[in-house]
This record gives structure tokens, sequence and C-alpha cells, in this order.
């Protein structure tokens, strides 16, 4: 079975730094796809980034950028220059491309930014 | 576009009372996802539709939650008899087409959510 692992339950960052949150999985798939999302406290999910199995080239958008080492199963998500605004939950997912067209989400990471 | 409707926002209400959550996903896309976050057990997936149809309803809990898609622009999750345990946030979210980890960078939008309190 999939499984998505975050082992962050927090983090805290200084506004303008890079923050690392990481994302583990767990799929014998070889076609996959794996996606972050923000939820800041006003309840919304909001896509950042996504990344698929075959995709050679790492994610990017904007100041959030994927760090995706196939071997070792992880999709980190890097968040550059961080501001205040980025204080939020952070959740990993991933989808079962030939299964089922469902989403499986990790428990998340509360990213702090403080000033 | 304006997104993924949810209504209510918030509902509270007691146990053992019937609890309609209603949504109207983004026109166009063909899968609708009900899911239920809490602090428990994190984001679930109750069930998802495609073209209206329910394609997986695994997740339900048990029978008292029902969930229908009568249009491709309407759907309802609804609970009967409502418990305290079904407090939790709701989320709906769509999706133009299969979410393929293969060439489409298509993903999940979801709604605002409705925050429900059984009381």
């Amino acid at each position: 079975a999939q499984k998505i692992t975050q082992t962050q339950p927090g983090m805290f960052v200084q506004e303008k730094e890079a923050v690392t949150l990481d994302c583990t999985y767990d799929t014998s798939d070889q076609s996959y796809g794996l996606f972050w999302y923000k939820q800041p406290s006003s309840g919304e999910m909001i896509f950042l980034i996504y990344q698929g199995s075959y995709d050679e080239q790492n994610a990017t958008e904007g100041r959030y950028s994927l760090n995706f080492q196939k071997a070792r199963k992880s999709a980190n998500l890097v968040i550059s220059a961080s501001q205040l605004g980025d204080s939020a939950m952070y959740f990993c997912a991933m989808s079962d491309t030939y299964n089922t067209d469902k989403l499986i989400f990790g428990t998340g990471t509360r990213l702090q930014v403080f000033p | 576009d304006a997104g993924v409707i949810q209504s209510p926002r918030h509902e509270v209400t007691e146990m053992g009372q019937e609890v309609t959550l209603r949504c109207k996903p983004i026109s166009g896309h063909d899968y609708l996802f009900w899911y239920r976050q809490t602090m428990m057990r994190g984001l679930e997936l109750l069930i998802y539709f495609n073209n209206n149809v329910p394609i997986d309803d695994s997740g339900m809990p048990e029978d008292r939650f029902s969930a229908k898609m009568p249009n491709a622009s309407f759907s309802t999750l609804k609970i009967q008899p409502s418990e305290p345990r079904d407090s939790a946030v709701y989320f709906c979210a769509s999706t133009p087409l299969f979410p393929t980890g293969l060439a489409s960078q298509e993903t999940q939008y979801f709604g605002p959510g409705t925050r429900l309190l059984v009381l």
C-alpha cells in the first residue's frame, strides 16, 4: 500500500531564509505523482507544486521547488526566501496513477516563519 | 472561475440531526472528491465521482454517510443521524481529468471546506 510520511510535525524559520520540509513515500508503482499543498489558518487547501515520477527535472514554482530523489523515495519541498505569509500547514501527497484517482496525504508539517 | 464552492461554511448541529453539505465543483471538471479532515486522522478521502458516477466510496465511514451527484455542477454529502465524532472539516475538491503522474500537472482544486460541529 502507498504511504506518505512527513516526520517534521513543526518547523521554524526566520523570514528571508530558506526552509526544507521533508516528505518520503512508499510505493511499488513506477508511475505516480507527488504534490504539495499549503493549508493556512483559514483552512483552505492550496496546491503548490507537482512532480511526476518520470520527470527528470525537479519541479519549480516561484519560490517553491521540489527536491525529488527517486531512489531515496523522497520529495522534499524547499521554500526560498521565506515570508511571514508562508506560515501554514504543509501537506505532501501522492497519487496512484493506475489503480485509483486518489490522493494519499501525509500528516502535515506546521511551518512558522518569524521576523 | 469562482473555484470550488461549498456551503455552509460552518454548521453546528445536535447529535441525531441530519446534516447536508453541498458542493459546486469548478465548471468542466470531471472528478469530484469529498474529504474529511480531523486532528486525529488527518485528511481522509471519503468518496469520489467521475462524470457524476460514484467510483470509490470505500472511505465512507458507515451507512450514516451518503453522497450524491445529481448533475455535473452539484454534489451533496449527507450524514444521518449525525454523531459528535463526525465533527470535522469536510472538503470538496474537483479536478478536470485523471490525476496521472505521467504527463499532467492537473491536480485537485479544493473548496474552502465546511466546518461541522456536532454537539
